[in-house]
């Protein structure tokens, strides 16, 4: 079935460091890619998508590129602000009005 | 604009009882996804409803049942419950007329089982 796999945190940074969070997937069709940030206490909001190979989705200074030829989804940020502190989940939604699969988040902790 | 709206936001159960969660989705929004998200895990789906029929179904117990009204607003019952049922249940809705599938999530009840 569907997957996908994210790394491990919790991830440590300064304030104004480069981020990035791996993320790759599994499907049987042609999915859309997400990356989903919550905050603490908070819903799920959507934070960036991409929905054919090679499409780059980018909102509020973070990046991520579809590669199908790696199955990846990888999340960027060039530089972190301590407001980015959260935890972040990557997501596939595979063809059709279908249920998000989720990574297991990762966890980011931005220092002063 | 107008949110996915949840209630009850918070909600502590005896086990054993009962619990009802309702979800209104965004307005022109015709689907509607439960999630189950445990303490520190990713969220799960549990069951989704297209125009009032249930579209797919994931794992959910047979002691939780769900359905979609007309005014496509929805309601996820769950009886015998258990310590394990403790968790944070989010309603997500979507627009069938879009060519992705952008879920719009709400803020989720708390739902603990004591």
């Amino acid at each position: 079935g569907d997957s996908v796999t994210q790394m491990e945190g919790p991830v440590t940074l300064s304030e104004e460091a480069c981020l990035t969070i791996n993320c790759t997937y599994t499907a049987t069709g042609y999915p859309s890619l997400f990356w989903y940030v919550q905050y603490p206490g908070e819903g799920l909001q959507l934070l960036l998508k991409a929905t054919k190979a090679d499409d780059k989705g980018s909102n509020k200074g973070f990046e991520a590129t579809y590669r199908k030829e790696t199955t990846s989804f990888h999340l960027e940020k060039g530089s972190v602000q301590v407001s980015d502190s959260a935890v972040y989940f990557c997501a596939l939604s595979d063809t059709g009005f279908q249920k998000l699969v989720f990574g297991t988040g990762t966890r980011l902790l931005v220092s002063p | 604009a107008a949110g996915v709206i949840q209630s009850p936001r918070h909600l502590i159960k005896e086990k054993r009882e009962t619990a009802t969660l309702k979800c209104y989705p965004i307005p022109r929004h015709d689907t509607v996804y439960w999630y189950q998200q445990g303490p520190g895990q990713d969220p799960q789906f549990l069951i989704s409803f297209y125009e009032k029929m249930q579209s797919d179904k994931g794992s959910i117990p047979d002691r939780f049942s769900a359905q979609q009204f007309s005014d496509y607003h929805s309601e996820l019952n769950m009886s015998s419950l258990e310590l394990g049922d403790s968790a944070l249940y989010f309603c997500a809705s979507s627009f069938s007329g879009t060519s992705y599938n952008e879920q719009f999530f709400g803020p989720g009840t708390r739902l603990t089982v004591l």
